[in-house]
């Protein structure tokens, strides 16, 4: 099983440009959520899915779009990118809501916003 | 003031040695508790999880819990340089009207010398 599998492993972008990180899980992970880890800061929910067609917002949404059209996979779009957006991103499953902090991560997308 | 408190460190340590790590906390409703490793550039695995109060052994690992000092402790008994990696607490109060919300620390780096 690859578990849960992140691409790209890096991205530079410049200010205003759009990008989509991908996200995958081949447990049949119920929940699936995205984070972003900075320096000091702990890591952060960005939004959550729990299940196929249902999203909600974390806490730090703005500037994120997310959606969950299938049960394996959890796309994080940056709409318009700024360099507050430049960050360590973590997508992140577990097998159901009830033991949503048995969390298994992916390895992560280091973005750098210019 | 953040609602979960972490040394940062660098903590630095003989093999061999025992290791404690420690975390504090505000939210008197937090009931589940976790201890995340995250070896570098790599995403965070997760080690012990415990309910409530108490004890929880897991080979060298030992997850300790004090509800009533809101403290948390990881031990590590005959640490190895193979635990050299940023250890993260977190803790939720689970509400099941929604996701779990779990906060993490921001994470101690611990460094085993051989």
């Amino acid at each position: 099983n690859a578990g849960v599998t992140q691409t790209p492993k890096f991205q530079v972008l410049k200010t205003g440009q759009s990008m989509t990180l991908q996200c995958a899980q081949d447990m049949n992970h119920e929940y699936m959520s995205w984070y972003r880890q900075d320096p000091g800061m702990g890591l952060r929910l960005i939004h959550y899915s729990v299940g196929a067609g249902i999203t909600d917002q974390g806490e730090v949404p703005n500037g994120y779009n997310v959606s969950r059209s299938t049960t394996e996979d959890f796309p994080l779009r940056l709409l318009s990118a700024a360099p507050s957006q430049t960050s360590v991103y973590f997508c992140a499953s577990s097998y159901s809501v009830r033991e949503g902090e048995k969390l298994f991560f992916g390895s992560g997308t280091q973005l750098s916003v210019l | 003031q953040k609602e979960v408190e972490q040394d940062p460190g660098p903590l630095s340590v003989p093999e061999g040695a025992i290791v404690s790590l420690n975390c504090t906390y505000s939210n008197s409703a937090f009931q589940y508790f976790m201890w995340y490793r995250q070896y570098s550039r790599k995403g965070p695995e997760l080690l012990m999880y415990t309910y409530s109060s108490g004890n929880k052994e897991d080979g060298r690992f030992t997850a300790q819990v004090d509800k009533s000092s809101k403290y948390i402790s990881l031990f590590i008994r005959d640490s190895q340089p193979s635990d050299s990696a940023t250890y993260l607490c977190a803790m939720s109060a689970r509400f099941y009207s929604s996701a779990s919300k779990i906060i993490f620390g921001s994470g101690t780096r611990l460094s085993i010398r051989p």
